[in-house]
């Protein structure tokens, strides 16, 4: 079956800018989690989102967003951009009640000018 | 937070044994993870353990767990050159699908 899908793969903002990014779990994965990853900080969770709502949040200003669909496809936003958001954005999708197996997408990579 | 520490990179023959390890700070975890990340993609999961284990052993990987100090390894035997990569160690932090991830350890093999 067809893993989880993210897009755009690359792209390119300048600061001030918002970006939306999108991720398609795999099919019958309800739970969808994103990360941020740099060179600097690794990975970090940013937030999952379960059934429409979001159940987890991490660490990051309000600039980041996200929202989930009734199809379990999600999407997130980063508004205002700032030069530090430029990273690999990856999406994980999980099935509920496993041991938290994650499936990661191939990741958005941003970069911020 | 939860603190997850790694070395970061390894060096190693073809057909060697490579062993990346891992210490963290929460003791609660009831399962740790480890992920691999090869060029250019996300990450996919190579094995698990369960907390209540010491060991595992799945074809050419060994995990060893040790609760008391907090210590988990990963031990991949005759390594290739497909091995080479970055290896996270991952442990769920409140929440089962969030996970505190090691900064990574690359690994390189030579030929």
């Amino acid at each position: 079956k067809a893993g989880v899908t993210q897009t755009p793969r690359y792209l390119i903002k300048t600061r001030g800018q918002q970006v939306t990014l999108s991720c398609s779990p795999i099919s019958g994965h309800r739970s969808v989690s994103w990360y941020q990853q740099t060179p600097g900080q690794g990975l970090q969770f940013l937030f999952e989102y379960f059934s429409e709502t979001q159940r987890n949040k991490g660490n990051f200003p309000g600039r980041f967003s996200g929202r989930q669909f009734s199809n379990s496809r999600s999407e997130m936003n980063v508004s205002t951009l700032e030069l530090g958001d430029s990273a690999l954005y990856l999406c994980a999708s999980s099935v509920e009640g496993t041991s938290g197996e994650l499936f990661f997408g191939e990741g958005s990579r941003l970069t911020v000018l | 937070g939860e603190d997850v520490e790694q070395s970061l990179f390894l060096s190693v023959r073809e057909g060697d044994s490579s062993v990346i390890n891992c210490t963290y700070t929460d003791s609660s975890s009831t399962y740790l993870y480890w992920y691999k990340q090869e060029p250019g993609a996300g990450l996919q999961l190579l094995t698990y353990i369960f907390s209540n284990m010491d060991m595992k052993q799945d074809q050419r990987l060994t995990v060893l767990l040790n609760k008391k100090d907090k210590h988990l390894s990963l031990r991949i035997a005759d390594t290739q050159t497909g091995d080479s990569a970055i290896y996270f160690c991952a442990l769920p932090h409140e929440g089962n699908n969030r996970l505190a991830f090691g900064k990574g350890n690359q690994v390189v093999v030579i030929p």
